[in-house]
């Protein structure tokens, strides 16, 4: 069966480390892999897409990375804030059945950056 | 920038009404997008829609669902009748494209409408 997982539900890191989130898939073939992050009652956030032909992608203090053959997806915050404290969702772009794309995601891990 | 809205922000309902939780996606989007997130749960699709007709629906999306495009801004979800385990965060989503090898599939979702089903 189809599964994404994400390595840990949770994750506390010390301000200024550089936090380390993980994501899992099987039976999969995406064409992207996107990381989003969700605050407490709100809707995600788009943060980077890597696309199945890239290994590494980078924006200001996130870097992704992204290995097909493992079947795996890193995803580093350097320098973590406080601020960096939310949910951080892997979510893969799927191609169905009909030939569209659609997100299907991970259950998240809950980052915490201890001041 | 622009943002997707969604209302109301928090809808009680009894068991069995129908309800209607309303989208306006980002104005040059072509592609929309419901999303369903049960409390302490993963965001789960429910279906995906363009150029006026649904492209992708998951299991979850059964008969007691329907999505329309009433005019050219709003994008609603219906649900005909309510069951408690509808009760989650409901969010809406719009996107550019909608993937594809020379696409790019960035999604903005809204800030949802949590329904609670009594």
């Amino acid at each position: 069966s189809q599964k994404i997982e994400q390595n840990s539900e949770a994750l506390n890191i010390q301000e200024g480390k550089t936090a380390t989130l993980t994501c899992n898939y099987t039976n999969y073939s995406p064409a992207y892999l996107q990381w989003y992050r969700q605050d407490p009652g709100r809707g995600p956030v788009f943060l980077l897409l890597i696309r199945e032909n890239e290994k590494e992608k980078r924006k200001e203090r996130l870097k992704v990375t992204f290995d097909t053959t493992l079947k795996q997806s890193l995803f580093h915050i350097t320098a973590s804030q406080p601020a960096d404290s939310a949910t951080y969702l892997c979510a893969l772009d799927v191609v169905s059945g009909a030939g569209s794309y659609q997100l299907t995601f991970g259950k998240g891990t809950k980052l915490s950056v201890i001041p | 920038e622009p943002e997707v809205t969604q209302t109301p922000s928090h809808q009680v309902t009894q068991m069995g009404q129908e309800v209607i939780l309303r989208c306006v996606p980002i104005s040059n989007h072509l592609y929309f997008y419901w999303y369903r997130q049960i409390l302490g749960q993963k965001v789960e699709f429910l279906v995906s829609f363009y150029n006026n007709e649904i492209s992708e629906k998951s299991e979850i999306f059964d008969d007691q669902f329907s999505v329309e495009r009433p005019d050219g801004s709003n994008f609603t979800l219906k649900i005909r009748s309510t069951k408690l385990e509808d009760s989650a965060m409901y969010f809406c989503a719009s996107s550019v494209t909608s993937g594809g090898i020379s696409s790019y599939n960035e999604q903005f979702f809204g800030p949802g409408t949590r329904l609670t089903v009594l």
